[in-house]
């Protein structure tokens, strides 16, 4: 009954490391979204994954990188971190007809 | 780009009012979408409106939805101290084959006890 869970909830990067955030989702989607969230800027959408095996480039994707290991897990990668990524990242799921379920988010900031 | 706007960016209120919220979007739309989302914590869904309803309710909520202005209300009656948190509007352009949502900026709302 976990719904989306992602980790680290935390983390500082150092400028040009990389780092990995995990999602997953135990309620049988098909999509899945990375969005960041800035001050007020609202939510922006990052990448997508409209099924397993298939991954593509939403509003703001320069500088990430996903992968969509199986139904249920979509990660999403910064190779080399720039403060511009510090923000806050949320996973979400579809319910077909009804809305995103949402995790509950990963804070990240780069120095 | 953001599809949809909020008005007003902030909103304060005492306990028991209605807090009414309103958001404008530019394109056309499957459906519109309202989510609260507390201090710190993830985007929970409220309620889904489909472009060819006008309005829908649940529990104390109620959501309208006016397609030829391209705008919708959330109302919240007899506000809570509970009900404190940011409201976003989200859309689903129509034509979208991903159910990809765009956000509004949002609303914060207090409720006063």
């Amino acid at each position: 009954n976990a719904g989306v869970t992602q980790t680290p909830k935390f983390q500082v990067l150092k400028t040009g490391q990389s780092m990995t955030l995990q999602c997953a989702q135990d309620m049988n989607h098909n999509s899945m979204y990375w969005y960041r969230q800035d001050p007020g800027m609202g939510l922006r959408l990052i990448y997508y994954s409209a099924s397993e095996g298939t991954t593509d480039k939403g509003e703001v994707p320069n500088g990430y990188n996903v992968s969509r290991l199986n139904k249920r897990e979509f990660s999403l990668r910064l190779e080399s971190a720039a403060p511009s990524q510090t923000s806050v990242y949320f996973c979400a799921s579809l319910i077909r007809n009804y809305g995103y379920t949402f995790g509950s988010g990963t804070r990240l900031t780069v120095v | 780009s953001q599809q949809g706007e909020e008005d007003p960016q902030a909103l304060s209120i005492q306990e028991g009012e209605n807090a009414t919220m309103n958001c404008s979007y530019k394109t056309s739309i499957n459906n519109l979408q309202w989510y609260r989302q507390n201090s710190g914590r993830g985007l929970v869904h409220l309620i889904l409106i489909r472009s060819n309803e006008r309005e829908k309710h649940s529990g104390r909520l109620r959501v309208t939805l006016d397609t030829s202005k391209k705008s919708s209300s959330l109302l919240i009656t007899a506000s809570r101290a509970a009900d404190t948190a940011s409201y976003f509007c989200a859309t689903a352009p129509y034509g979208g084959a991903t159910n990809k949502l765009i956000f509004g900026t949002g609303t914060l709302l207090a409720v006063q006890p």
